[in-house]
């Protein structure tokens, strides 16, 4: 399964908005609006924060949203805080392949 | 309280086996269907095997599909995976997650078991 494109590392300061991209394909990405993401601090569990594209689990903050064009879906973070420092994720339905997930994207808060 | 256990991972040399489980507590385990997601040192997130409800529906990544066998048992609330056949390449931490309803994410996921292939 061919993993969807992130970029490695983004960041940002205090208070500042960041956006992940995830590039991946018609057949995942672009094909159905099942895209969710993970936030995954060291040595942790990862953690939902976005499904079906936009949606928000309760209680994630709603300084953290989604949303798809094409093929690329985004996660931007606003008012960025340094407990938003973490590796996050995204994730795809891919039909037959079931799920794919991204390489990961580091968030640095400076 | 709402979570998932792994355990059963360890040191196996290649060829080896393991059996890893994943104990749900706090909800109702046989409304949900679970995943094994992997995560290689340093690496990104790999989805690994699914399983359905009734467990009937099974599906497996190439990467490991003869190898690795994926089931669950609603009576002691667990989930396991067989892995077989390990190559240095399964060295990872094992998740198992949880997908519940009609939805296309993991929504619980436990802390991780790790795996470690190596002579």
């Amino acid at each position: 399964q061919s993993a969807l494109t992130q970029p490695a590392s983004v960041s940002g300061s205090p208070g500042q908005s960041i956006s992940i991209s995830c590039t991946g394909t018609s057949s995942d990405v672009g094909g159905y609006d099942y895209v969710s993401w993970y936030q995954q601090h060291p040595g942790k569990a990862p953690k939902l924060m976005i499904y079906d594209v936009s949606k928000r689990p309760s209680g994630v903050s709603n300084r953290f949203s989604g949303s798809k064009s094409g093929n690329t879906a985004s996660l931007t973070v606003s008012g960025l805080q340094a407990e938003d420092e973490a590796d996050y994720y995204c994730c795809s339905w891919a039909g037959s392949r079931f799920y794919v997930f991204g390489f990961g994207t580091k968030v640095t808060v400076v | 309280e709402v979570q998932l256990v792994e355990s059963g991972g360890g040191l196996v040399q290649p060829g080896g086996s393991l059996r890893l489980s994943c104990a749900a507590s706090g909800f109702t385990f046989s409304s949900c269907k679970f995943h094994w997601v992997r995560q290689a040192p340093g690496k990104g997130l790999e989805w690994v095997a699914y399983i359905d409800t009734s467990g009937n529906t099974i599906y497996y990544a190439d990467s490991v599909k003869g190898r690795f066998t994926i089931s669950r048992d609603s009576a002691k609330n667990s989930l396991y995976l067989q892995v077989t056949s390990l190559r240095a390449e399964d060295t990872a931490v094992y998740y198992c997650a949880r997908e519940c309803g009609e939805v296309y994410n993991f929504d619980l996921w436990g802390q991780g078991t790790l795996v470690t292939v190596s002579s």
